[in-house]
Order: structure tokens, then C-alpha cells, then sequence
């Protein structure tokens, strides 16, 4: 089963400010993997697949990076709405499909 | 709109059985695999369980081999997880998730709620 740790758990910030949160694999994964947002009482939304592909109605501030093992998610420029718990999760050997365990952003 | 509502969450004993459905509206997911996800509370998303468009393949995480199972008709655009010998640590929000052509979590429902206590 692979593995994948998410750095930091929590990132507090600010508005405007620039986000980056890591995501790393326990082995190669390619490039298949996605990102998600969620926000309290809330489902999860898919922002970013196959490591750096915006998913449909992503605001351009989210870009995603990376291959093999090691994986950024970035946020240009905070805004209000973008604190929450973000997970990464792959899909390159499946199954079981796997989720991190989540960063906090929190402002 | 596409839209994904799961029924079917309970307050059930250790031991007991429970049925989830997940009904589809805005488009036909017969094509797509359909998958179950849960959140324990205060926890992070775990997956549970994934059937293929035609239902010949199902696919389930060790937590929950034997003991659940997934189906679908896809006459009726609905998606279930039969789950029984349910234990503590199976509470949980379970959500309903379609898979798109790339495979990933797409499209969520809001989730329904599953607790394990005597």
C-alpha cells in the first residue's frame, strides 16, 4: 500500500500571503495524483488531478507540481475562502486508493 | 447539475447491518466507476470501496473486506454499500464519490452518517 504524508498538518496565513503544501509518496507514483479541498460539515472538492491539471471551475491562484514521489500544492495568493483541510491522494496502484492526512490551513 | 444524495445512515449496534444508497441525478454514471469514502470524526478520508460502470468489478480497502459490499443498478443511477458485522470503528460520514475518466474523486454527495454504539 502507498503511503502518503502530507507537510505540514497545520500552515497558518494570511490573506494574500502564498501557500505551499507538500505532499510526498512512499514510492513512485508518476504523476497520478490529486488534491482535494474540504471545509468544515462540508464533501470534499476536487481541485487538482494528475499532479498539475486544474479540475473544471479551479480558480487559476491553485497550481499543482511534481512527479515520482514528491508533490507541491500551491495557492498564488490566499483568499478568505481558501482555509480549510487540503488532502492529496493517489491513484497509481489501486487498490487500495489512499489519501494523506491532511494540512489545516488555517488563517 | 450534478448532484449525488445519500440515504440510509443510522445509529446501529456492534454486530448490526446497514444498507447506504446514493442516488445520481444530472447525469448517468453507468460508464464510470462509482466508490464509497468515510470520515471518521475528526479524521481524515479514507476509502472504502469501488465498483466498476458495468458492476463485473468490486474492489474494497482490508478494513471492510468480508464484511461490506458494494453494488449498483444502473437503471436507476444508484449506487449501495450493503454493510454488516458493523463494528465501533466503522463511525463514520460516509460519502458516495463518482470517478471520472481520469480516475479520480469527481463528484461527492454530502455524506450520511453511520454510528457504531451500543
Amino acid at each position: 500500500e502507498i503511503v502518503l504524508t502530507q507537510s505540514p498538518a497545520t500552515l497558518s496565513l494570511s490573506p494574500g500571503e502564498r501557500a505551499t503544501l507538500s505532499c510526498r509518496a512512499s514510492q513512485s507514483i508518476s504523476s497520478y495524483l490529486a488534491w482535494y479541498q474540504q471545509k468544515p460539515g462540508q464533501a470534499p472538492r476536487l481541485l487538482i488531478y494528475d499532479a498539475s491539471n486544474r479540475a473544471t471551475g479551479i480558480p487559476a491562484r491553485f497550481s499543482g507540481s511534481g512527479s515520482g514521489t514528491d508533490f507541491t500544492l500551491t495557492i498564488s495568493s490566499l483568499e478568505p475562502e481558501d482555509f480549510a483541510v487540503y488532502y492529496c491522494q493517489q491513484r497509481s496502484n489501486w487498490p487500495p486508493y489512499t489519501f494523506g492526512q491532511g494540512t489545516k490551513l488555517e488563517i | 447539475e450534478v448532484q449525488l444524495l445519500e440515504s440510509g445512515g443510522d445509529l446501529v449496534q456492534p454486530g448490526g447491518s446497514l444498507r447506504l444508497s446514493c442516488s445520481a441525478s444530472g447525469f448517468i454514471f453507468s460508464n464510470y466507476h462509482r466508490s464509497w469514502v468515510r470520515q471518521a470524526p475528526g479524521k481524515g478520508l479514507e476509502w472504502v470501496s469501488s465498483i466498476s460502470g458495468s458492476g463485473g468489478g468490486t474492489y474494497y480497502a482490508d478494513s471492510v473486506k468480508g464484511r461490506f459490499t458494494i453494488s449498483r443498478d444502473n437503471s436507476k443511477n444508484t449506487l449501495y454499500l450493503q454493510m454488516s458485522s458493523l463494528r465501533v470503528e466503522d463511525t463514520a460520514v460516509y460519502y458516495c464519490a463518482t470517478q471520472g475518466a481520469q480516475n479520480y474523486f469527481d463528484f461527492w454527495g454530502q455524506g450520511v452518517l453511520v454510528t457504531v454504539s451500543s
